[in-house]
């Protein structure tokens, strides 16, 4: 079966750096996704990746490593704003978004 | 603002009534598409439809029944719903489907089946 795995809730500073992981098994792979979405809103999109290596925009970045199944999303100099959930999703070979429980980040001044 | 509008933004309904989710896109897009999104659980897909005509049906209950008129608007209407179908219901458009590019979603209706 297809599967995404990120973790369920984490806490981090404001100011600090918080690194969001996504391990996934699925059937083809036509790129991965993250997505924000604030409590009561749409989720956003913020990164595409479909060949390894860092992308980086702004404060955010996204890795991507195929051969692992794996990927991160790194959030530097965090805002209280930051405080949202966090969805990772996989284009699978049909091109059908494949979508994670969502990692919800709570962050403390 | 995503460019993608929902309404009504909350509904709450009884098991014998009818009613409907309004969608629409105002970013000319030609694929929309429908998921239910539950506490702690991952977005499920639920309809898609491609240049007007749906081209994904996940196995969803026929309580639940898809239109789309035109490229702009989706409706998914609403009858004898059950308790356990009370989720956020959100609409999403891109460019096309059966490609990569990225999803647009709209706010959400949540739904509340008493």
């Amino acid at each position: 079966g297809q599967n995404i795995d990120q973790p369920t809730e984490m806490t981090a500073t404001e100011g600090a750096i918080v690194q969001i992981n996504c391990t996934y098994q699925t059937s083809g792979f036509n790129g991965l996704f993250w997505y924000q979405q604030h409590a009561g809103e749409a989720p956003t999109f913020l990164s595409y990746n479909v060949l390894d290596g860092l992308e980086e925009k702004g404060r955010f970045s996204s890795f991507l490593s195929r051969s692992k199944g794996y990927s991160y999303l790194l959030l530097k100099e965090l805002q209280m704003k930051d405080s949202a959930s966090y969805l990772c999703a996989v284009m699978d070979s049909n091109y059908q978004l494949i979508w994670g429980a969502g990692t919800k980040l709570i962050i403390k001044p | 603002e995503t460019g993608v509008t929902q309404t009504p933004r909350h509904l709450v309904m009884g098991m014998t009534n009818k009613k409907s989710l309004k969608c629409e896109q105002h970013l000319g897009h030609n694929a929309m598409y429908w998921y239910k999104q539950s506490a702690k659980k991952p977005l499920e897909l639920m309809f898609v439809y491609n240049f007007k005509e749906q081209t994904e049906n996940n196995s969803v209950p026929s309580r639940f029944s898809p239109e789309c008129p035109n490229s702009s608007h989706l409706f998914l209407h609403l009858h004898t719903l059950q308790p356990e179908d009370s989720a956020l219901y959100l609409c999403a458009s891109s460019q096309e489907s059966g490609s990569s590019y990225e999803q647009y979603f709209g706010p959400g209706t949540r739904l509340t089946v008493t």
